[in-house]
């Protein structure tokens, strides 16, 4: 079954700047998608279609791709951006949705 | 403001069946193709199936492929998901989403209904 590979952890210190990969075969065919989710919520749409930033979302997020890999981009590093992220796509067979194993963003 | 409302989540056995519900509000609910998206406690998300928006078609993931159904009825704005032959490894939160259309994301999440599965 088609996978997307994110790495399980990423630290960073305030004000840094993080960037999570996010590789799958099928993603230069296919769209990404990234959602934030803070412990004891629901996840949050941060980026659509590759680098798209749905309203309400600050600048400070970005969304990049490259080949089978996409990239989520977070400048200036706040202490509340603390959360796990996930990427998502789809599969070139049929499957539409398709999570990345997330990883965990901690703000040192 | 847009709602989903998730119900009906249950302790069940093993084998079981469960059906569960989500209910939107504050959006024309037929426009929309909607999800269902479980995380399992401490583990990541994992997309369970989706539906367009008459209910004539519908997608699974392998994991629940001929065990659970997702139907919708737009003249209540509800989602179902039918669940049978329950197994501990379907215990999860389960999600209903909107899919905002034209690639845009599953953008609006209900807060989630719990199925644990355990005799």
């Amino acid at each position: 079954s088609y996978e997307l590979t994110q790495p399980p952890s990423v630290s960073v210190s305030p004000g840094q700047t993080a960037k999570i990969p996010c590789s799958g075969d099928a993603l230069p065919e296919q769209f990404a998608f990234w959602f934030q989710q803070k412990p004891g919520q629901v996840p949050l749409l941060l980026i659509y279609k590759d680098s798209e930033r749905p309203s309400g979302i600050p600048e400070r997020f970005s969304g990049s791709s490259s080949g089978t890999t996409v990239t989520l981009t977070i400048s200036g590093v706040q202490a509340e951006d603390e959360a796990d992220y996930y990427c998502q796509s789809a599969d070139t067979s049929g499957i539409p949705v398709v999570f990345g194993g997330g990883t965990k963003l901690t703000v040192l | 403001e847009v709602q989903l409302v998730e119900s009906g989540g249950d302790l069940v056995q093993p084998r079981g069946s469960l059906r569960i519900s989500c209910v939107g509000s504050g959006l024309t609910f037929s426009k929309y193709w909607m999800h269902w998206v479980r995380q399992a406690p401490g583990k990541g998300l994992e997309w369970v199936s989706r539906i367009n928006r008459d209910g004539s078609i519908a997608k699974y993931a392998d994991s629940v492929k001929g065990r659970f159904t997702i139907s919708r009825d737009n003249a209540k704005d509800t989602v179902y998901l039918q669940m049978n032959s329950l197994r501990a490894e379907d215990s999860a939160l389960y999600y209903c989403v909107r899919d905002a259309g034209d690639r845009r994301g599953m953008d609006v999440w209900g807060q989630g209904t719990m199925v644990t599965v355990s005799s």
